[in-house]
């Protein structure tokens, strides 16, 4: 496809329920960025992927939540025993970008909304 | 929270009026994104402009940064009733691989 995609677009959880969100970032982007929007908010820094390595995991509110990006393309954000504050849009972006810094345009996929009961 | 400070939180202009945003950040910074976001949706890149730039232009858009006052504004030109969307600044902080956003200005034009 031409852009970012994310999968799914809607997820409701119960609360203590694992879910994985998946994102698809675009075909030869080296940079993925994992972002959380509460409502009314702007985006919030979540983890930096460059190809497969985790570069900054800085953002990630606790120990239930994790990333991966195991051949450097799709990559999951898993949250695990989730708890209702986890309730948000999850976006993700994709950069062309490689090199020390990847602070170049991103590119952002729809995002998905979980909420958590 | 990290984010940035956007005002006005919100505007409301008539169609074919100028808009202007600001934002204020608090790093050093690598450069400066300006991103719209219509409702429920991703984010549209709209502008970048590098630490060592102080104004830039795109269509209708001008950005201006004022490094040492730690602030940029976004300028829209002509407005049209599908500008009304959110806008949000985001800095790349120097240093690491990280953006921060503002928390953004909601736009509406009045057709």
């Amino acid at each position: 496809g031409a852009g970012v995609s994310q999968s799914p677009r809607y997820k409701v959880a119960k609360r203590g329920q694992d879910v994985a969100l998946r994102c698809d970032p675009i075909s030869g982007h080296v940079s993925l960025f994992w972002y959380q929007q509460a409502l009314g908010q702007g985006p919030e820094f979540l983890t930096y992927f460059q190809n497969e390595a985790q570069l900054d995991k800085s953002g990630l509110p606790s120990d239930r939540f994790f990333a991966e990006r195991p051949e450097g393309s799709v990559s999951t954000l898993k949250i695990q025993r989730t708890q209702q504050e986890d309730s948000a849009v999850y976006l993700c972006a994709s950069s062309l970008v490689y090199g020390a810094s990847a602070q170049e345009t991103q590119y952002f996929g729809p995002g998905t909304r979980l909420l958590v009961l | 929270s990290q984010q940035g400070e956007e005002d006005p939180q919100a505007l409301s202009i008539q169609e074919g009026e100028n808009a202007t945003m600001n934002c204020s950040y608090k790093t050093s910074i690598n450069n400066l994104q300006w991103y719209r976001q219509n409702s429920g949706r991703g984010l549209v890149h709209l502008i970048l402009i590098r630490s060592n730039e102080r104004e830039k232009h795109s269509g209708r858009l001008r950005v201006t940064l004022d490094t040492s006052k730690k602030s940029s504004s976004l300028l829209i030109t002509a407005s049209r009733a599908a500008d009304t969307a959110s806008y949000f600044c985001a800095t790349g902080v120097s240093g690491t691989y990280k953006y921060i956003f503002g928390t953004g200005t909601r736009l509406k034009v009045l057709a």
